[in-house]
């Protein structure tokens, strides 16, 4: 697609729920990026695919949360037993050239704002 | 560890001129700079690379500074829709997460007619 899709906008859950969120990057971007944002704070890094396989997961906060990606292009962001701490809004990114060798620009979507009652 | 941006809040009146600074104690990579208005997705504007290439909009110009591991990011001839929040995102040198971006506070910038 033209740009990084992001379903839901907008997601209220209970706590204690199951949630899947899920994000379309830009056609032909090899990496994928799953970041969190809180109100007035900037993304934090969550994790980072590089086609199918998570290459760096060591943002994810505890064993709730979980990704995949198993097509190397659709990606999905998973959080069991959800609690109110985890209402953010949930920044998905994609770009083309994750090398170190040159400019890796990221494209952000606009986001899935989870809110846990 | 995060990126130390300032000001925090910056506002202006339209064509008034205005930067950006954000500060690291870490040895990096890279420099972004994205623009994130209210409820909508971060814009790219910049990326600044550790040897002096540059990626960016032609209306926006910024700086690195290797030795003090600082960015800054100028604005100039301001418009009304450079109102938003900017952030600084930082690359580290040395790491192999391409793309791992460490994230600024945010400078929220008003610009008024």
């Amino acid at each position: 697609g033209a740009g990084v899709s992001q379903t839901p906008s907008n997601k209220v859950t209970e706590k204690g729920k199951y949630v899947e969120l899920r994000c379309d990057p830009i056609s032909g971007h090899t990496a994928l990026y799953w970041y969190r944002q809180s109100l007035g704070q900037g993304p934090e890094f969550l994790i980072y695919f590089q086609g199918t396989g998570a290459a760096d997961d060591s943002g994810l906060p505890n064993d709730r949360f979980f990704a995949v990606r198993p097509e190397g292009s659709v990606s999905t962001l998973k959080i069991q037993r959800t609690e109110r701490g985890d209402s953010a809004v949930y920044l998905c990114a994609s770009s083309l050239r994750p090398d170190l060798s040159g400019a890796n620009v990221l494209t952000f979507g606009a986001g899935s704002r989870l809110t846990v009652l | 560890q995060q990126p130390v941006q300032s000001p925090q809040a910056v506002i202006l009146r339209e064509g008034e001129d205005a930067v950006i600074n954000c500060s690291s104690s870490k040895a990096l990579y890279s420099v972004h700079w994205y623009r994130q208005k209210h409820g909508e997705a971060p814009v790219f504007l910049m990326i600044l690379l550790k040897g002096g290439e540059q990626k960016g909009h032609e209306k926006i110009s910024a700086s690195f500074n290797e030795k003090k591991q600082q960015s800054s990011l100028y604005l100039t001839a301001s418009q009304l829709s450079y109102s938003g929040t900017y952030f600084c995102g930082t690359e580290r040198a040395g790491g192999t997460s391409y793309g791992k971006l460490t994230f600024g506070q945010g400078t929220i910038l008003t610009v008024h007619p």
